[in-house]
């Protein structure tokens, strides 16, 4: 079970880039890399996937280096409605994987104007 | 289109008191699963179920159960409440297949006295 660590918490301004980065040193071959969002008083919500590389969609882009035993999530031109708790996680879904999509504490990002 | 669906959102209980708490989810998921998060705390999952008629523990099962009677509910029972069980509740589906995402339900904010 790939065992993540990432910052507790993190402040920035409007319009500014931000970067979360996760370390998950003992991620399996198999593993992804997933990120949520959560909102008080909503349940999480899922932001972006990934492999290796770099994926991007509409809302972020994930880096990951080669060696996978880490990612940066980057949300570019904050706004205040951005202001949430980010969860990474590491792993793989499926019938063997169920009991291990582990939510760590997560990132408390506060966004100020 | 509802997506994952808890009802309730709100409960008081007294100790020793029982209920239970239902998910419903309309995307056809076979995955579901039962998270409880405290204050300020990460997402600790309760049970989780791979399938109609199947269950199995999580990380935090104890005084908790669950039935999956028809794919598309999952409940989750408190047969005799405790103050330590005071949290927050969370119910999500996936499809199951590799790396598919978590749908999360708004949650179910219980409190036990």
């Amino acid at each position: 079970l790939a065992k993540t660590t990432q910052p507790i918490s993190m402040d920035s301004y409007e319009g500014q880039e931000v970067n979360i980065t996760c370390s998950h040193n003992n991620i399996a071959t198999n593993d992804y890399i997933t990120w949520y969002q959560q909102f008080p008083s909503q349940g999480p919500r899922f932001i972006i996937q990934g492999y290796k590389t770099k994926v991007t969609n509409e809302v972020a882009s994930l880096f990951i280096p080669a060696d996978r035993k880490s990612s940066t999530l980057s949300l570019p031109r904050v706004s205040l409605s951005d202001t949430a708790v980010y969860y990474c996680l590491v792993g793989a879904s499926g019938y063997s994987s169920a009991s291990k999509i582990i939510f760590g504490s997560g990132t408390r990002l506060s966004i100020r104007p | 289109n509802a997506g994952v669906t808890q009802t309730p959102k709100f409960r008081v209980l007294k100790t020793g008191q029982s209920m239970t708490l239902l998910c419903a989810q309309d995307m056809n998921h076979e995955y579901m699963y039962w998270y409880r998060q405290d204050p300020g705390m990460g997402l600790r999952l309760i049970h989780y179920s791979v399938g109609e008629g199947t269950t199995a523990k999580g990380e935090v099962p104890d005084g908790y159960n669950v039935s999956r009677l028809k794919k598309q509910n999952f409940l989750l029972g408190l047969e005799s409440a405790a103050p330590s069980q005071t949290s927050v509740y969370f119910c999500a589906s996936s499809g199951g297949t590799a790396n598919e995402k978590l749908f999360f339900g708004s949650g179910t904010q219980l409190s036990v006295l």
